[in-house]
């Protein structure tokens, strides 16, 4: 099966500027993730949908990120204005349907630097 | 809240030999699952080992093997026969159990592992 797509790989923007990643799960994974992970730590989680609900985004900056899962499909993660300390990876992972199901299959991040 | 704390930022094994990657976890609950993923420099992370908390026997999975300690909440992997492969950063991740609504992970900081030749 095909695995989790992102898109870009990498991106540079200045800061105040606006931009946008696109995430493709695991078909039939009802659960999206969105990371960001800077230089030297591990991910943070930053949202889980579940289909297209938001299940957790307590640690979503909300002034200047949002994220939207339409259909329970893909995903698109955007940041409007950026700021020096989003530079970043940005990874998006998604899970299986069923509850017992525990495993994330990660995709291969966008590596965001801003300038 | 859960923490989770990988207290080694580097290690260095020779190819061949066997290493010890330590974690430590902090948790008030009894239901949760543990895992390590292994992040190569290409970046995509890929699930190592998985531990459910439930289990007093402690998993493998070929040369990959954990050392759970629940009372101590530790929670270290043991990489046997080491290869130029396994070089990568190692992270360390604790989810609650699947009662508890969401399934949001906890990472740690990573552990990066070079295999010398």
């Amino acid at each position: 099966e095909a695995g989790v797509a992102q898109s870009p790989r990498y991106k540079i923007i200045e800061k105040r500027q606006s931009v946008a990643f696109w995430c493709n799960p695991i078909s039939g994974h009802a659960t999206l993730y969105w990371y960001q992970q800077i230089l030297g730590q591990g991910p943070k989680l930053l949202i889980q949908f579940q289909n297209n609900g938001v299940v957790d985004d307590s640690q979503l900056p909300k002034d200047r990120f949002s994220a939207e899962r339409l259909k329970g499909v893909d995903s698109t993660l955007k940041i409007q204005p950026a700021k020096l300390e989003d530079s970043a990876v940005y990874l998006c992972a998604s899970s299986p349907r069923t509850t017992s199901s525990y495993e994330q299959y990660f995709g291969p991040g966008t590596r965001l630097t801003v300038t | 809240a859960q923490t989770v704390t990988q207290s080694q930022p580097e290690m260095s094994v020779q190819e061949a030999e066997t290493v010890t990657l330590s974690c430590t976890y902090d948790t008030s609950e009894s239901d949760y699952y543990l895992f390590w993923y292994k992040q190569p420099p290409s970046r995509q992370m890929i699930l190592v080992i998985r531990q459910e908390a439930y289990k007093q026997q402690n998993a493998t999975e070929n040369r990959f093997s954990v050392n759970f300690q629940k009372a101590a909440k530790s929670f270290s992997l043991k990489i046997s026969d080491s290869q130029l492969g396994d070089a990568a950063m190692y992270f360390c991740a604790y989810r609650r159990g699947s009662t508890s609504g969401t399934y949001k992970y906890i990472f740690g900081t990573g552990t990066r592992l070079k295999v010398l030749a």
